[in-house]
């Protein structure tokens, strides 16, 4: 099991922008795909985007799209959610996950503690 | 989008007892990629069962899950204190990724 520890949170106003961090330790960072995963205060679990090891691959989920971009370093074991544009209803906490694919399946299977957004004037 | 909804969406019930969640799919997701996560206030999601019917490392047997198409259930036998949590069911199979909207469980 590795280690993933979210920074960059914090209090921004509707427009600005935020760049979010995911430190990965403890596992061979470059041979997975990782997400962005968020929650808005008392609501359930919203996928955010991916990208896959090689960095080959990028997805957003609609309600980002445009607006978002993750990227990675793999030199320095880092995940990246930039965050542009930013509304009021992308406030929330945001999770770094790991993908695990195993016996044809996929999941997340390592979470960070999560870092909080919150986008008000 | 595949839209994933859960049942019931809240219940309280005492230790020892059996419960089963629910979760249906708005289109047939292949069992390989239905996952069951565990959120307790203020933690991470943890991984509870992967492809539809797998233990993940170091969760109790009193977890199962089952289920195939668009029709899966989380079975907790001989529920603990520790099992107060919210429930969400995860498909993995068609982009983009989705959540249940989760069932939150009480125990008495």
């Amino acid at each position: 099991q590795g280690q993933l520890v979210e920074s960059g949170g914090g209090v921004v106003q509707p427009g600005r922008s935020l760049r979010l961090s995911c430190a990965a330790s403890g596992f061979a960072f470059n041979t997975y795909t990782m997400h962005w995963v968020r929650q808005a205060p008392g609501k359930g679990l919203e996928w955010v985007a991916l990208v896959s090891s090689d960095v080959s691959i990028k997805y957003h989920a609609d309600s980002v799209k445009g607006r978002f971009a993750i990227s990675r370093d793999n030199s320095k074991n880092t995940l990246y959610l930039q965050m542009s544009g930013l509304r009021s209803e992308d406030t929330g906490v945001y999770y770094c996950a790991r993908e695990q694919n195993l016996r044809g399946s996929a999941f997340f299977d390592d979470w960070g503690q999560g870092s909080l957004v919150t986008v008000s004037s | 989008e595949i839209v994933l909804t859960q049942s019931p969406g809240t219940l309280s019930l005492s230790p020892g007892e059996r419960v089963t969640l629910s979760c249906r799919a708005s289109q047939s997701v292949s069992g390989s990629y239905l996952n069951w996560y565990q959120q307790k206030p203020g933690q991470a999601p943890r991984l509870l069962v992967y492809g539809a019917s797998s233990r993940a490392t170091g969760v109790p047997d009193r977890f199962s899950g089952s289920g195939s198409g668009t029709d899966f259930t989380l079975t907790i036998s001989r529920l603990e204190p520790k099992d107060s949590a919210v429930y969400y069911c995860q498909q993995f199979g068609r982009s983009p990724i989705t959540f249940g909207q989760g069932t939150r469980l009480e125990i008495k």
